[in-house]
Protein backbone atom coordinates (compact mmCIF):
# COMPACT_ATOMS: atom_id res chain seq x y z
CA UNK A 1 0.00 0.00 0.00
CA UNK A 2 1.27 3.30 -0.67
CA UNK A 3 3.20 4.86 2.29
CA UNK A 4 4.58 8.74 2.90
CA UNK A 5 8.01 9.54 4.67
CA UNK A 6 8.86 13.48 5.36
CA UNK A 7 12.31 14.51 5.74
CA UNK A 8 14.77 17.55 5.67
CA UNK A 9 16.29 19.37 8.68
CA UNK A 10 14.99 19.83 11.82
CA UNK A 11 16.68 22.89 12.53
CA UNK A 12 16.38 26.06 10.29
CA UNK A 13 17.46 29.62 11.11
CA UNK A 14 15.05 32.40 11.05
CA UNK A 15 14.90 34.21 7.27
CA UNK A 16 16.37 30.82 5.94
CA UNK A 17 14.02 28.45 3.73
CA UNK A 18 13.10 25.71 4.87
CA UNK A 19 12.70 22.95 2.84
CA UNK A 20 11.22 19.03 3.11
CA UNK A 21 10.78 16.72 0.79
CA UNK A 22 8.01 13.42 0.90
CA UNK A 23 9.02 10.17 -0.43
CA UNK A 24 5.72 8.16 -1.89
CA UNK A 25 6.55 4.71 -1.81
CA UNK A 26 4.12 1.55 -2.85
CA UNK A 27 2.63 3.90 -5.82
CA UNK A 28 3.25 6.47 -8.55
CA UNK A 29 3.26 10.19 -7.58
CA UNK A 30 1.96 10.76 -10.86
CA UNK A 31 -1.21 9.38 -10.51
CA UNK A 32 -2.73 10.97 -7.51
CA UNK A 33 -2.59 14.97 -5.84
CA UNK A 34 -0.41 15.24 -2.66
CA UNK A 35 -0.55 18.29 -0.19
CA UNK A 36 1.50 19.75 2.82
CA UNK A 37 0.07 20.37 6.09
CA UNK A 38 1.45 21.77 9.44
CA UNK A 39 0.90 22.02 13.19
CA UNK A 40 2.60 24.35 15.61
CA UNK A 41 3.04 23.00 19.06
CA UNK A 42 -0.18 22.30 21.13
CA UNK A 43 -2.34 24.16 17.94
CA UNK A 44 -4.32 22.70 15.57
CA UNK A 45 -3.69 21.73 11.79
CA UNK A 46 -3.45 24.39 9.45
CA UNK A 47 -3.40 23.61 5.66
CA UNK A 48 -0.38 24.97 3.20
CA UNK A 49 -0.86 23.76 0.02
CA UNK A 50 -0.96 21.45 -2.92
CA UNK A 51 0.04 19.92 -6.45
CA UNK A 52 -2.11 18.02 -8.54
CA UNK A 53 -0.48 15.60 -10.37
CA UNK A 54 -0.89 17.69 -13.61
CA UNK A 55 1.84 19.99 -11.96
CA UNK A 56 -0.74 22.97 -11.06
CA UNK A 57 -0.65 24.21 -7.49
CA UNK A 58 -2.41 26.60 -5.36
CA UNK A 59 -1.03 27.66 -1.59
CA UNK A 60 -2.95 28.96 1.36
CA UNK A 61 -3.42 32.89 1.38
CA UNK A 62 -1.84 33.09 4.42
CA UNK A 63 1.73 31.28 3.02
CA UNK A 64 1.12 32.01 -0.16
CA UNK A 65 4.24 34.46 -0.90
CA UNK A 66 6.66 32.03 0.60
CA UNK A 67 5.10 28.33 -0.72
CA UNK A 68 6.20 26.69 -3.11
CA UNK A 69 5.73 23.15 -3.92
CA UNK A 70 6.72 20.82 -6.96
CA UNK A 71 7.48 17.55 -7.65
CA UNK A 72 9.69 15.32 -8.56
CA UNK A 73 8.38 12.14 -10.97
CA UNK A 74 11.98 10.63 -10.82
CA UNK A 75 12.42 10.30 -7.74
CA UNK A 76 8.91 9.85 -6.35
CA UNK A 77 8.91 13.08 -4.32
CA UNK A 78 7.00 16.32 -3.80
CA UNK A 79 9.03 18.88 -2.13
CA UNK A 80 8.03 22.12 0.16
CA UNK A 81 10.05 25.61 0.16
CA UNK A 82 8.95 27.82 2.76
CA UNK A 83 10.75 31.07 2.56
CA UNK A 84 11.61 33.33 5.10
CA UNK A 85 11.07 31.31 8.33
CA UNK A 86 10.48 33.09 11.83
CA UNK A 87 9.66 31.18 14.98
CA UNK A 88 6.16 31.19 13.95
CA UNK A 89 7.14 28.03 11.14
CA UNK A 90 7.86 26.07 14.03
CA UNK A 91 5.60 23.28 13.86
CA UNK A 92 5.48 19.58 12.50
CA UNK A 93 4.75 19.16 8.89
CA UNK A 94 3.11 16.48 7.67
CA UNK A 95 2.51 15.47 4.22
CA UNK A 96 -0.54 13.54 2.35
CA UNK A 97 -2.17 12.22 -0.60
CA UNK A 98 -5.38 13.43 -1.54
CA UNK A 99 -7.66 11.22 -3.14
CA UNK A 100 -9.43 13.42 -5.54
CA UNK A 101 -11.71 11.19 -7.77
CA UNK A 102 -13.77 9.66 -5.07
CA UNK A 103 -13.61 11.21 -1.70
CA UNK A 104 -11.85 14.39 -2.39
CA UNK A 105 -10.06 14.22 1.55
CA UNK A 106 -6.53 13.57 2.50
CA UNK A 107 -6.75 9.52 2.92
CA UNK A 108 -2.90 8.46 3.67
CA UNK A 109 -0.78 10.92 5.71
CA UNK A 110 3.42 10.82 6.44
CA UNK A 111 4.11 10.56 10.53
CA UNK A 112 5.00 14.28 10.57
CA UNK A 113 8.53 16.03 11.11
CA UNK A 114 9.53 18.28 13.48
CA UNK A 115 10.55 21.71 12.24
CA UNK A 116 12.25 24.55 14.33
CA UNK A 117 13.00 27.81 13.35
CA UNK A 118 15.59 29.27 16.22
CA UNK A 119 19.31 30.72 15.76
CA UNK B 1 -11.64 32.37 2.31
CA UNK B 2 -13.61 29.57 4.01
CA UNK B 3 -13.61 29.50 7.13
CA UNK B 4 -14.29 26.65 9.58
CA UNK B 5 -15.76 26.25 13.43
CA UNK B 6 -16.11 23.74 15.30
CA UNK B 7 -18.08 23.32 18.60
CA UNK B 8 -16.80 23.18 21.13
CA UNK B 9 -13.28 23.21 21.88
CA UNK B 10 -12.80 20.93 23.96
CA UNK B 11 -15.47 18.29 25.75
CA UNK B 12 -15.42 15.47 28.89
CA UNK B 13 -17.12 12.74 28.38
CA UNK B 14 -17.79 8.46 29.56
CA UNK B 15 -17.34 5.80 28.07
CA UNK B 16 -20.44 4.39 26.34
CA UNK B 17 -21.73 8.35 26.27
CA UNK B 18 -22.90 9.39 22.90
CA UNK B 19 -20.78 12.61 21.69
CA UNK B 20 -21.55 14.90 18.94
CA UNK B 21 -18.95 17.47 17.74
CA UNK B 22 -20.21 20.41 15.69
CA UNK B 23 -18.81 22.04 12.67
CA UNK B 24 -19.98 25.50 10.82
CA UNK B 25 -18.72 26.89 7.81
CA UNK B 26 -18.22 30.69 6.71
CA UNK B 27 -20.00 29.85 3.72
CA UNK B 28 -21.94 27.01 2.03
CA UNK B 29 -20.05 24.15 0.44
CA UNK B 30 -22.56 21.03 0.05
CA UNK B 31 -21.04 18.32 1.67
CA UNK B 32 -17.77 19.07 0.60
CA UNK B 33 -16.59 18.18 4.97
CA UNK B 34 -14.44 15.55 6.08
CA UNK B 35 -13.39 14.93 9.36
CA UNK B 36 -10.24 13.40 10.84
CA UNK B 37 -9.25 12.30 14.17
CA UNK B 38 -6.08 12.79 15.59
CA UNK B 39 -3.82 10.82 18.70
CA UNK B 40 -0.87 12.80 20.65
CA UNK B 41 2.40 12.07 18.56
CA UNK B 42 0.64 10.90 15.85
CA UNK B 43 -0.39 12.07 12.07
CA UNK B 44 -4.80 12.50 11.73
CA UNK B 45 -6.53 9.65 10.43
CA UNK B 46 -9.41 10.13 8.07
CA UNK B 47 -12.74 9.24 9.63
CA UNK B 48 -15.44 10.18 6.91
CA UNK B 49 -15.85 12.28 3.91
CA UNK B 50 -18.22 13.91 1.68
CA UNK B 51 -19.95 14.61 5.52
CA UNK B 52 -21.57 11.36 5.91
CA UNK B 53 -19.58 8.29 3.98
CA UNK B 54 -17.55 6.46 6.27
CA UNK B 55 -13.61 5.89 5.57
CA UNK B 56 -12.60 1.92 5.05
CA UNK B 57 -11.64 0.24 8.45
CA UNK B 58 -13.63 2.96 10.36
CA UNK B 59 -16.35 1.54 13.21
CA UNK B 60 -19.62 1.98 12.73
CA UNK B 61 -20.35 4.06 15.95
CA UNK B 62 -18.81 7.06 13.99
CA UNK B 63 -21.49 8.82 11.84
CA UNK B 64 -21.91 12.16 10.31
CA UNK B 65 -24.46 14.52 8.66
CA UNK B 66 -25.66 18.00 7.37
CA UNK B 67 -24.98 19.94 4.47
CA UNK B 68 -24.47 23.92 3.28
CA UNK B 69 -23.08 25.40 6.42
CA UNK B 70 -23.83 23.01 9.35
CA UNK B 71 -22.14 19.50 10.09
CA UNK B 72 -22.11 17.11 12.84
CA UNK B 73 -20.19 14.51 13.62
CA UNK B 74 -21.82 11.81 16.67
CA UNK B 75 -19.61 8.71 17.69
CA UNK B 76 -23.01 6.39 19.46
CA UNK B 77 -20.86 5.16 21.89
CA UNK B 78 -17.58 6.02 23.22
CA UNK B 79 -15.03 3.62 23.91
CA UNK B 80 -11.42 4.26 25.23
CA UNK B 81 -9.96 4.08 21.83
CA UNK B 82 -12.13 7.35 20.73
CA UNK B 83 -10.19 10.11 23.13
CA UNK B 84 -8.79 12.39 20.68
CA UNK B 85 -8.91 15.80 18.79
CA UNK B 86 -11.42 15.53 16.49
CA UNK B 87 -10.84 17.80 13.04
CA UNK B 88 -13.79 19.32 10.31
CA UNK B 89 -12.14 20.02 7.14
CA UNK B 90 -13.83 21.67 4.11
CA UNK B 91 -12.96 20.51 0.41
CA UNK B 92 -15.47 22.88 -1.39
CA UNK B 93 -12.51 25.49 -2.30
CA UNK B 94 -9.06 24.35 -1.65
CA UNK B 95 -8.69 23.06 2.15
CA UNK B 96 -9.15 24.43 5.29
CA UNK B 97 -9.29 22.98 8.81
CA UNK B 98 -11.10 23.15 11.83
CA UNK B 99 -9.55 24.43 15.24
CA UNK B 100 -9.86 20.84 16.66
CA UNK B 101 -12.55 19.02 19.47
CA UNK B 102 -10.31 17.67 22.04
CA UNK B 103 -12.51 14.43 23.57
CA UNK B 104 -11.43 14.16 26.97
CA UNK B 105 -12.17 11.45 29.71
CA UNK B 106 -14.93 12.31 32.16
Amino acid sequence: QVQLQESGPGLVKPSETLSLTCTVSGGSISRNSWSWTRQPPGKGLEWIGYIYDSGSTNYAPSLKSRVTIFLDTSKNQFSLKLSSVTAADTAVYYCARIEMTTIRAFDIWGQGTMVTVSS
Amino acid sequence: DIQMTQSPSSLSASVGDRVTITCRASQSISTYLNWYQQKPGKAPKLLMYAASSLQSGVPTRFSGSGSGTDFTLTISSLQPEDFATYYCQQSYSAWTFGQGTKVEIK
